[in-house]
Formats: structure tokens, sequence, C-alpha cells
């Protein structure tokens, strides 16, 4: 099966920097890949993802970059702002389940 | 268009006793998944239903859980006796097809607490 890594578990950054967030997987086989974000109260969203057949995708301030040959995959986002904050998680799926990984709590210092 | 709901929001029992989650899905998505998140954990699969049959209950803990879901419409989480390690977030999500890639829609959860 699957097995996710994700770093860093907090993540604390200035309005307006930028963050990165890191993912490692075991499954050489996959061909998915997506980031959910989750605000308090609320269940994950699926914000960006990204298929094995490209390197990179953007779309606005966040961007995901695969790297197949490492089994990584990141996300990106730039000029962050107060509504960034949340839980993100990376979350390839095995089959039709996802496999989450711990997640990262993202912080955004004003 | 209604997004996934599940009912209720919060709930506390005391150890042994019964509780009901309920999911309704985005309407017309066959594919019913439900996700639990205990204290410092990862976010885990439980099972998944298309329509009224599960296709895959790999992570149902223990017998102490049983999911239904007459009718292929709305779903049913009982868990019976709850133990206190049983408490955390249960989480239901949706999705039109079931393949790797398909995007899956998540409800609010439903956050249990067993004392």
């Amino acid at each position: 099966g699957e097995n996710v890594e994700q770093h860093p578990s907090t993540l604390s950054v200035q309005e307006g920097d930028s963050a990165v967030i890191k993912c490692t997987y075991s499954d050489s086989a996959s061909n998915y890949f997506p980031w959910y974000k989750q605000e308090l109260g609320k269940g994950p969203q699926l914000i960006i993802d990204i298929r094995s057949n490209v390197g990179e995708k953007k779309d606005q301030r966040i961007a995901v970059t695969l790297n197949k040959t490492a089994k990584h995959f990141s996300l990106h986002i730039t000029e962050t702002q107060p509504e960034d904050s949340a839980v993100y998680f990376c979350a390839p799926p095995c089959a039709s389940k996802i496999i989450f990984g711990s997640g990262t709590r993202l912080s955004i210092r004003p | 268009e209604a997004g996934v709901t599940q009912f209720p929001s919060h709930s506390v029992i005391e150890k042994g006793q019964t509780v009901t989650l309920r999911c309704d899905p985005i309407s017309g998505h066959d594919n019913l998944y439900w996700y639990r998140r205990v204290m410092g954990k990862e976010i885990k699969f439980l099972l998944h239903f298309v329509k009224e049959s599960k296709q895959d209950e790999s992570g149902m803990p223990n017998n102490r859980f049983l999911a239904e879901r007459t009718g292929g419409t709305y779903s049913t989480l009982k868990v019976q006796p709850a133990e206190l390690e049983d408490s955390g977030v249960y989480f239901c999500a949706s999705s039109q097809g079931q393949r790797g890639g398909t995007e899956q829609f998540f409800g609010p959860g439903t956050r249990l607490t067993v004392l």
C-alpha cells in the first residue's frame, strides 16, 4: 500500500512571504497527486492537483510540483494571506480511497 | 448545489453507549466514503460504498462499527458500544467516479467524544 510522509508538521510565515510543504510517497504506480486544505470546522477541500504526466501546475497563488523520480510532490503558496491559515494535506489515492499525509498547520503572521 | 452534510456536528457520549452518525452525500454521487481522524493521527479511510454496496471496508477498525447505506442515498455509521479510543472526527465524502483521480467532496465532519 501507499506510504505518505508530509513535512513540515507546522509552518509559520510572514504575510506576503511564500510557503512550501513537501510530501513523499512510496507507490511508484501513483499517477494522481492532490492537495487538500482544511479550515477550522470544515472538512478537507481539494485546492489543487497534478497528474503524473505533468511536472508543475499553477493556479493563481498556489502551485504543485512533482518529481516522480524522487517520489515527492510539493505545494507552493506565494504572497500568503491570512485566509491561507489552515491545515494542508497531501492525499495521493490508493485505488479509490485517499491516503492522507499527517498534515501541515500553516499559520500566517500579520 | 448542496454539499455533503453530516449530522450531528458534535456528539458526546459515555463509554459503552451507542452513537449513530449520518451522512447525506451530494445528490447523484454513487460513491460515498467514511474517514476518521483520531487525536494526533492522520485522517484514515474507513470504508467505501458504491450505491448501497460496500466496495471496500478494509479500514473499519473492528466489529463495533457498522455502516449502512440503504437505498444508496444517505449513509449511517453506528458505533456500538463506543470506547474511549473511538473519539475523533468522522468525515464523510462523496464522488461521482471512483477511480483514483476523482475528486472527493468532504462534509464538515462529526466530532465524537467518548467519556
